[in-house]
């Protein structure tokens, strides 16, 4: 059976302190990865998605990078965090692509 | 701009079916998920598909462009945030889903 990890689970970080965030899934080979994130009273934002080490898609300008250094491993970074990347942040795979995604337990990020 | 389009809360009473609604503008779209997520946890998958089906509680209706999802014999504890999402129904290895908005549901005893 598949699992998807992602930690940490809670994290608090000041303006201007950088970021790493991991995502690993186990029990699949090649999925495709994604990162999305839940703003508070908003719904589930695509920030990044891969299809493959290395390959890496942007949806939305900011300050967030995202790297896929291994076949099972996401990363979502960020030099400098600001008060708006506040939020629940969300890992999910698919296999193949196109089917349904599974979500990781999430992180909640809260900047201050 | 492709887009799924969901109301953002809907209310119902304990014991009553509630039909929360979805259309897209997603070119090419085919296919419709809905998730259930309860802030703070992983987003958890009910019902999928190109046409009606129905999981336990969870009916889903299929029209080309728009889906329901009803609940049957809602409880309290279904109050929760519902995800419209949507899917090529063919894919090139780029992004799956579409998300919508998300549906609060408002359960009153």
């Amino acid at each position: 059976s598949q699992t998807i990890h992602q930690w940490p689970a809670t994290l608090v970080q000041p303006v201007g302190s950088p970021l790493s965030l991991e995502c690993t899934v186990e029990g699949t080979s090649n999925p495709n990865l994604y990162w999305y994130r839940q703003a508070a009273g908003r719904g589930l934002q695509l920030l990044f998605y891969s299809v493959g080490i290395g390959q890496i898609s942007s949806e939305v300008p900011q300050n967030l990078s995202a790297s896929r250094p291994q076949d099972r491993q996401f990363i979502l970074s960020s030099k400098k965090l600001l008060l708006s990347d506040s939020g629940f942040y969300l890992c999910a795979w698919s296999d193949p692509p196109g089917h349904t995604q599974y979500f990781g337990p999430g992180t909640r990020l809260t900047v201050l | 701009k492709d887009q799924v389009f969901q109301p953002s809360t809907v209310a119902s009473s304990e014991g009553a079916v509630v039909e929360i609604f979805c259309n897209h503008s997603v070119s090419n779209a085919y296919n419709f998920f809905w998730y259930l997520h309860f802030p703070g946890c992983a987003p958890r998958l009910l019902v999928k598909g190109s046409k009606p089906s129905q999981q336990g509680r969870y009916n889903m209706t299929y029209e080309r462009f728009s889906s329901s999802l009803l609940i049957l014999q809602v409880r309290e504890a279904d109050a929760a945030v519902y995800y419209c999402a949507v899917t090529l129904c063919w894919t090139t290895g780029r992004r799956a889903l579409t998300f919508g908005s998300g549906t609060r549901l408002q359960v009153q005893p």
